[in-house]
Parts: C-alpha cells; sequence; structure tokens
C-alpha cells in the first residue's frame, strides 16, 4: 500500500531563517512526487512534480529535491507570506491513485 | 484563481439525506479529481474520471458516486449522510490522465447535523 509521511508536523521560523521540509513515501513504483501548497480556506496550489531519483526543481525561495526514499522541500530565506499548510502527494506507475501526505504547518514569523 | 469552480461553498444536511456537489474544470483540462478532506484523515483521493470515463478510484465509499458529463464538469453524489461524512470536498482538473499537476477548487464544506 502507498504511503506518504512528512515531518516535521509543524514549523516555525523566523524570517530569513532557511528550513527544509520532509516528505518520506513508500510506492510500488514511482510514477511521480507533487509538491502543493494550502492556505486557510483555500485549495492546494500546485508547486513542484519531481519524477525521479536525483531530480531538483526551483521556484523563487523554494526547491525541491527528490531521493528512492523520500523528498524535501527547501526553503531559504523565507517570507511571512510562506506561511501556508505545504502537502506532499506521491502517484504509482499503476497510475491508479493519488496519495497526499498529512502535510507540514509552516509559520514564518517577520 | 485556479480556474477550477466548485458549488455550493457550503452545504448543511442532516444525516440520511442526499446531496449533490458540482465542479467545473479549468478550461481545456480533460480530468476531474474528487477529494474529501477531514480533519483527522487528511486529503483522501476519491475518483477521478477523464474525458467522461471513470479513469481511477480511490477510498470512495458505496454511498458515493460521481460522473463526467460531456461538457466536462463533474458532479459528486453523496447519499445516506453520516456524521463521519462532515468534511471539505474538493475537485480538482488536469489536462491529461496522469502525471499531470492538478489544478484545485477552493471545495465545498458539507456538515452533517
Amino acid at each position: 500500500e502507498d504511503q506518504v509521511t512528512q515531518s516535521p508536523e509543524a514549523l516555525r521560523l523566523q524570517e530569513g531563517e532557511s528550513s527544509s521540509l520532509n516528505c518520506s513515501y513508500t510506492v510500488s513504483g514511482l510514477r511521480g512526487l507533487f509538491w502543493y501548497r494550502q492556505d486557510p480556506g483555500k485549495g492546494p496550489e500546485f508547486l513542484f512534480t519531481l519524477y525521479s531519483a536525483g531530480e531538483e526543481k526551483e521556484k523563487e525561495r523554494l526547491k525541491a529535491t527528490l531521493t528512492k526514499k523520500e523528498s524535501f522541500l527547501h526553503i531559504t530565506a523565507p517570507k511571512p507570506e510562506d506561511s501556508a499548510t505545504y502537502l506532499c502527494a506521491v502517484q504509482d506507475n499503476y497510475g491508479q491513485n493519488f496519495v497526499f501526505g498529512p502535510g507540514t504547518r509552516l509559520s514564518v514569523l517577520p | 484563481d485556479s480556474g477550477v469552480t466548485q458549488t455550493p461553498k457550503h452545504l448543511i444536511t442532516a444525516t440520511g439525506q442526499r446531496v449533490t456537489l458540482r465542479c467545473s474544470p479549468r478550461s481545456g483540462d480533460l480530468s476531474v479529481y474528487w477529494y474529501q478532506q477531514s480533519l483527522d484523515q487528511g486529503l483522501q483521493f476519491l475518483i477521478q474520471y477523464y474525458n467522461g470515463e471513470e479513469r481511477a478510484k480511490g477510498n470512495i465509499l458505496e454511498r458515493f458516486s460521481a460522473q463526467q458529463f460531456p461538457d466536462l464538469h463533474s458532479e459528486l453524489n453523496l447519499s445516506s449522510l453520516e456524521l463521519g461524512d462532515s468534511a471539505l470536498y474538493f475537485c480538482a482538473s488536469s489536462a491529461g490522465w496522469s502525471n499531470q499537476p492538478q489544478h484545485f477548487g477552493d471545495g465545498t464544506r458539507l456538515s452533517i447535523l
């Protein structure tokens, strides 16, 4: 059974204090790993897709990386507007299911 | 704005009732996905339709059903509602049927009294 865990559950950072969020997954053949950001009362907003180990993608202050067992979302010099819940999801090679992790709730304090 | 429209935004009903949630995908997207999000379960994939056909099925209860119409909008029908069905229901859409970024609507909040 495909599984996704995320750590930490919650993270508080000072503005400018860089950190990383972890997504660990167990899947029967990874077709794709997705990162989303979710603000309170809103639907998840797509950030990145990673397909194979070693792949990296960047967008503004965010950088996502992928290994065979986990993915990291690195946040460099975060700002208060980066505060949100960050969700990781995987799709397996059968393409029949999408499994989301529980998310990391990030708070960036000014 | 993701371009995905969900109606209604809020729905309050009683146990045993039936409701229909509606989703209009982004222009040009052929896939529609339905998810349930509750505090204790996180975001749970229910079902996917691609161009009118069921494409993938997740943890969808037998009391729930969905369909995608020729104009590509989709409806999620929930029947014999129970207190535990109270949740946020999200619809998402994507261009293709697999390995595509999904774009989410802002959800329908369902409250069962």
